[in-house]
C-alpha cells in the first residue's frame, strides 16, 4: 500500500512569506503528526491531529499552525517565515493517536532565504 | 522530564561488528520505546519497539535491551553491514491519546566494509 506522501519535497521561500505543506497519510490512518527536524535541535514535535481535531501541540510559536481534513489529509502552515524555520518537516501517520506505530513520510525540505 | 538522552553521537564499526547505541529517559510514565532508522533524504523508519514489561526484544539482527530500574534502553545491531550505515534515533512516549514521541538526539552509524 502507498506510504505517507508529503508535498512538495523541496521549497525555497523568502523571509516574511508564508508556506503551506501537505501530507497524505496511509489509507485508514486517522492520526497525523508533524515534526521539525534540524541538525541543532533534532526531531521536535509540532502537533498531532486525529479525526480533524488537534490532540496535542508542541512548543512552537503561533506562526506554526495545522489542520486536518475529513479524508485525514493534513496541512501545516508557517506564516511570517524566519531564517530559523529552515528545516526538514516530517509528517507521520498512524492508526491511533499517541505516537504508536508511526510511519513517516520523506519530508519537505524548507529553506528560508 | 520529557528528555531522552542518546549516546554516542557517532559510531564507526567494521562490517560484522556489533554497534551499541544507548538511551536514557527521565519520565517514568513513558511506556513505549521505539527505535527509528533514517537514511539521507528519507524520513525515519520504525525498526523495533519495546514496552517496559519486557527486558529484551529481538527482530532479525536488531535487539533492544531494556533496564527499567536504570531508565535506560539500548539498540544492538548484530553482524552489522555497510547497508546499516544510517542515523538511528531512540524515542519514548506514553501511549495515550494525544501523546507525542520524544526523540533522542540521534546516532550516526558508519559500518565500514
Amino acid at each position: 500500500k502507498a506510504g505517507v506522501t508529503q508535498t512538495p519535497r523541496y521549497l525555497i521561500k523568502t523571509r516574511g512569506q508564508q508556506v503551506t505543506l501537505s501530507c497524505s497519510p496511509i489509507s485508514g490512518h486517522r492520526s497525523v503528526s508533524w515534526y521539525q527536524q534540524t541538525p541543532g535541535q533534532g526531531l521536535q514535535f509540532l502537533f498531532e491531529y486525529f479525526s480533524e481535531t488537534q490532540r496535542n501541540k508542541g512548543n512552537f510559536p503561533g506562526r506554526f499552525s495545522g489542520r486536518q481534513f475529513s479524508n485525514s489529509r493534513s496541512e501545516m502552515n508557517v506564516s511570517t517565515l524566519e531564517l530559523g524555520d529552515s528545516a526538514l518537516y516530517l509528517c507521520a501517520s498512524s492508526l491511533a493517536s499517541g505516537g504508536y506505530g508511526y510511519t513517516f513520510g520523506s519530508g519537505t525540505r524548507l529553506t528560508v532565504v | 522530564q520529557q528528555q531522552v538522552k542518546q549516546s554516542p553521537q557517532s559510531l564507526i564499526v567494521q562490517k560484522g561488528g556489533i554497534p551499541i547505541i544507548n538511551c536514557a529517559y527521565e519520565n517514568t510514565a513513558f511506556d513505549y520505546f521505539p527505535w527509528y532508522q533514517q537514511f539521507p533524504g528519507k524520513g525515519p523508519a520504525l525498526l523495533i519497539a519495546i514496552r517496559p514489561d519486557v527486558s529484551e526484544k529481538k527482530e532479525g539482527r536488531f535487539t533492544i535491551s531494556f533496564n527499567k530500574s536504570a531508565k535506560q534502553f539500548s539498540l544492538h545491531i548484530m553482524d552489522s553491514q555497510p547497508g546499516d550505515s544510517a542515523t538511528y534515533f531512540c524515542a519514548a512516549s506514553k501511549e495515550t491519546s494525544g501523546s507525542r514521541l520524544t526523540f533522542g538526539e540521534g546516532t550516526q552509524l558508519t559500518v565500514n566494509p
